[in-house]
Formats: structure tokens, sequence, C-alpha cells
């Protein structure tokens, strides 16, 4: 059975950083692409950033690049977004989702609050 | 960027009905097109991926089609289960985009 956890989000103040990790299990990690999506309180989904494999191919966007950093670490079984100059627009729940032209699994999610 | 417009907003039916959705984009993504299903307090699930293949263990009253720019969901049946938020979602220039639509509520009538 396909696992992904999401963790790492919490309150943070404005133009700060956050750390987001999914810990994926129950699939070989290093075939597939992952994404990022993220859902604003009532609102609709938002892809984010998505990675390739072997991390050759990276895509993000337009209201994140910049400022938002995808990995992954496939001997952990990782995939990671690096959050800086976090802005209150920010705010959503993050979710990882395996795949690549498609977001096959999803995780449950992490809160990012950003708020002063 | 490729922009997804879904219609209509809102689709309020009763269970047993015909509910048809739809996602238009503002050029062709050609068959690289995904509807999700999300219901409140859970993630999305992916129903349908390539505009008309059921994703694993997708009942059959869920049917995909179109191609280019339009393209179609259709609930043959509404279960009461299906009353939900569905969105669409495009892959054909990952990893450079990755766009969802605004989504559609079908809600009870």
């Amino acid at each position: 059975e396909v696992q992904l956890v999401e963790s790492g989000g919490g309150l943070v103040q404005p133009g700060r950083s956050l750390r987001l990790s999914c810990a994926a299990s129950g699939f070989t990690f290093d075939d597939y692409a992952m994404h990022w999506v993220r859902q604003a309180p009532g609102k609709g989904l938002e892809w984010v950033s998505g990675i390739s494999w072997n991390s050759g191919s990276i895509g993000y966007a337009d209201s994140v690049k910049g400022r938002f950093t995808i990995s992954r670490d496939n001997a952990k079984n990782s995939l990671y977004l690096q959050m800086n100059s976090l802005r209150a627009e920010d705010t959503a729940l993050y979710y990882c989702s395996k795949g690549g032209s498609y977001a096959e699994d999803w995780g449950q999610g992490t809160l990012v609050t950003v708020s002063s | 960027e490729i922009v997804l417009t879904q219609s209509p907003a809102t689709l309020s039916l009763s269970p047993g009905e015909r509910a048809t959705l739809s996602c238009r984009a503002s050029q062709s993504v050609s068959r690289y097109l995904a509807w999700y299903q999300q219901k409140p307090g859970q993630a999305p699930r992916l129903l349908i991926y390539d505009a008309s293949n059921r994703a694993t263990g997708i009942p059959a009253r869920f049917s995909g089609s179109g191609s280019g720019t339009d393209f179609t969901l259709t609930i043959i049946s509404l279960d009461p289960e299906d009353f939900a938020v569905y969105y669409c979602q495009q892959g054909s220039n990952w990893p450079r985009g990755f766009t969802f639509g605004g989504g559609t509520k079908v809600e009870i009538k």
C-alpha cells in the first residue's frame, strides 16, 4: 500500500523559512516523479513544484519560483520542500503526491500557516 | 501557462441523475488530462487519467472523454458518495507546468 506522510508544517512569521518533508513507502520511490500541491483554506488545488525520479527535471509554479526549492533523497525515500521568504498567501495545506504527468497517490497533507 | 477552466462551478443534482462536468484548456493538452475527486477533509483522489482511462478501483459509472482543449467527466448515475468537488488537471508540459482547474462542486439538490 502506497503511503505518503508529510511533516514539517506549522505557524511561521512572514519572511521566515520552513522545510517540509514527505516520507514515502509501499512503492519503489526512485521509479517515480513526485510533486507538492497545496490548497489554501476553502480554495482549490494549486500545483507548487515537481521533481523527476533522478532530480534531473524540476518545475515550479510562478508563485513560488525563486523562493521554494524541491529536492529528494532516494536513499531515504523522502521528498522535501524548502520554503523561504514565506508570505501570507503561502498559507495552505501542502500535499505530497506521487506521479509524473498526474498525481496518482496523495498524502494527507501538512498545514503551513504564515502569520505574524 | 496553460489555464484550465471548469464549468459549471456548481452542479445541483439528485442521486441517480447523470452528471456532466466540463474542462476547457487555453491551448491543446492532447490527451494529457486527469480528473480528481475531493471530499471534505480528505485528500484528492485520481479518477481518470489520459482523458479517458479510469484509475485503479474507480467504478465504471465514471467516464472521461475529450482531447485537445475540451474534456468531459461523466458520472452516469450519481451515487450518494459521489457528491464532492471535482478538479481537472493537465500534465502535458510537465515539468514546466502542471495545472489544475478551479473545480466543480457536485451537490445534492
